[in-house]
């Protein structure tokens, strides 16, 4: 059973700091990508990545997977309050579109 | 362009009853997908159609089925409801069956 885990499940910072978020497994996925929900919607894709190693760039976010393609972070700098949300990374596996989520990452950013 | 479109957006239901679902994909996207997230939980797969065609089943059991449309449009039933039932159903279209999912804001279902 392919599992994803992500670190920590909540984050709580003061706006201008830095943070990381995790993704880890013991299982290879063909992409790993990253959503961010709001309160009352679905999630919004915010980055896919399929080459191990790979660095995508997203204005303030960073998004890097791991060499072997098992694990992922998300790093932001320099949080904004509008960056509050939860942040999900999902496996993509080779069975058509089924994806496994992580639990995801609660982050507030309070002015 | 009118994003992914689920209906009704809330639900409450009482335990034993079944309930029915709807979604309607982006223009032009042919693959479907539903997705179960409880509170504080990632979204779980639970079916994927293209092509009016089942072509994924999570881990769920026969009391959850599906459907898909000529239109491509999507119904997710549930019989037999259970407290553990209680969830955000979260549908989700993608052009073809392995590109970029787009969700909608989901049903909530509340099952007492």
């Amino acid at each position: 059973t392919q599992l994803l885990e992500q670190s920590p499940q909540f984050l709580s910072i003061q706006e201008g700091e830095n943070l990381t978020v995790y993704c880890n497994s013991s299982s290879v996925f063909s992409s790993l990508q990253w959503y961010r929900q709001e309160p009352g919607e679905g999630p919004v894709l915010l980055v896919t990545v399929v080459t191990g190693g790979e660095v995508k760039k997203l204005k303030r976010l960073t998004f890097q997977f791991g060499d072997a393609r098992k694990d992922s972070s998300l790093h932001i700098t320099a949080a904004q309050p509008g960056d509050t949300g939860l942040y999900l990374c999902a496996g993509g596996s080779n069975q058509g579109g089924k994806l496994i989520f992580g639990q995801g990452t609660e982050l507030s950013v309070k002015p | 362009d009118a994003g992914v479109t689920q209906s009704p957006t809330h639900l409450i239901k009482t335990r034993g009853q079944h309930v029915t679902l709807r979604c309607s994909p982006i223009s032009g996207h042919k693959s479907v997908s539903w997705y179960q997230q409880v509170l504080g939980q990632g979204p779980q797969f639970i079916f994927q159609y293209y092509e009016k065609e089942e072509r994924g089943r999570g881990n769920f059991p026969d009391r959850f089925s599906a459907r898909q449309f000529p239109n491509y449009s999507s119904e997710l039933n549930v019989n037999a409801l259970l407290l553990g039932d209680s969830a955000l159903y979260l549908c989700a279209s993608s052009f073809v069956l392995d590109s970029p999912l787009h969700f909608g804001n989901g049903t909530r279902l509340t099952v007492t």
